[in-house]
C-alpha cells in the first residue's frame, strides 16, 4: 500500500527565512504527487502538483518542489517566507489508476516576525 | 461564485444519534469524497464517490454512511456506532474519477460531541 511520511510536524522559521518541508513516500511504480496548504478553520488548497514531466515543479507564491524518484522524495522549498505562509501543509500521493489520494499527517509552518 | 458547501460549520451530537453533515457542488464534478481530520493525523479518506448511485468505502468506513443520488450532492452520515466521531470533516470533488485531478474542498464541518 502506498504511504506519505512527513518528517517534520512543526517548522517554526523566522520571516525572510528559507525553509522546506520534507515529504518522502513509497511506491514501486509510477506516483503523482501533490502539496496542498490547509489555513486555520479552513479547507485545503492545492499548492502544486507533479504529474509528469520537469521534476522541479513551482507555485505562484514561491513554493517549489523537486520530484526525486531515487530518494522517492518531494519536499517542498521557499526561499524566502512571509508570515502570511503560515498555514499546515499537506503532501499527497496518488499511485498508477487508483480513485483516491493518500495524505501524510501534516507540517504545520509556523512564521515568526 | 462555483465552489463546495458544507454544512453546518459546527455540530454537535448527543450519545447515540445520528447526525448529517451536507455537502454540495456546483463545479459539476464527476466525483466526490468525505475525508475526516484529526489533529497530527493528516487526513483520512471515509467514502469517495465516482458517480450518482454509486460509491465506495475509504480507509475508514466504520459508523458512517453516504448517498449520492444526485451529482451535486453527497450527504455523510455520522451513525450512533461511530464511537469517536469528534474530529473536523472535509467534502472535496474532482472534475473526473481520477485522484490525479485537482480536488477542490469545502470549509469543513467540525463535530463534537456533547
Amino acid at each position: 500500500a502506498q504511504s506519505v511520511t512527513q518528517l517534520d510536524s512543526q517548522v517554526p522559521v523566522f520571516e525572510e527565512a528559507p525553509v522546506e518541508l520534507r515529504c518522502n513516500y513509497s511506491s514501486s511504480v509510477s506516483v503523482y504527487l501533490f502539496w496542498y496548504v490547509q489555513y486555520p478553520n479552513q479547507g485545503l488548497q492545492l499548492l502544486l502538483k507533479y504529474l509528469s514531466g520537469s521534476t522541479l515543479v513551482e507555485s505562484i507564491n514561491g513554493f517549489e518542489a523537486e520530484f526525486n524518484k531515487s530518494q522517492t522524495s518531494f519536499h517542498l522549498r521557499k526561499p524566502s517566507v512571509h508570515i502570511s505562509d503560515t498555514a499546515e501543509y499537506f503532501c499527497a500521493v496518488m499511485v498508477g489508476s487508483n480513485y483516491k489520494l493518500t495524505f501524510g499527517k501534516g507540517t504545520l509552518l509556523t512564521v515568526n516576525p | 461564485d462555483g465552489g463546495i458547501t458544507q454544512s453546518p460549520k459546527y455540530l454537535f451530537r448527543k450519545e447515540g444519534q445520528n447526525v448529517t453533515l451536507s455537502c454540495e457542488q456546483n463545479l459539476n464534478h464527476d466525483a466526490m469524497y468525505w475525508y475526516r481530520q484529526d489533529p497530527g493525523q493528516g487526513l483520512r479518506l471515509i467514502y469517495y464517490s465516482q458517480i450518482v448511485n454509486d460509491f465506495q468505502k475509504g480507509d475508514i468506513a466504520e459508523g458512517y454512511s453516504v448517498s449520492r443520488e444526485k451529482k451535486e450532492s453527497f450527504p455523510l452520515t455520522v451513525t450512533s456506532a461511530q464511537k469517536n466521531p469528534t474530529a473536523f470533516y472535509l467534502c472535496a470533488s474532482t472534475q473526473g474519477a481520477w485522484a490525479k485531478n485537482i480536488q477542490y474542498f469545502g470549509a469543513g464541518t467540525r463535530l463534537s460531541v456533547l
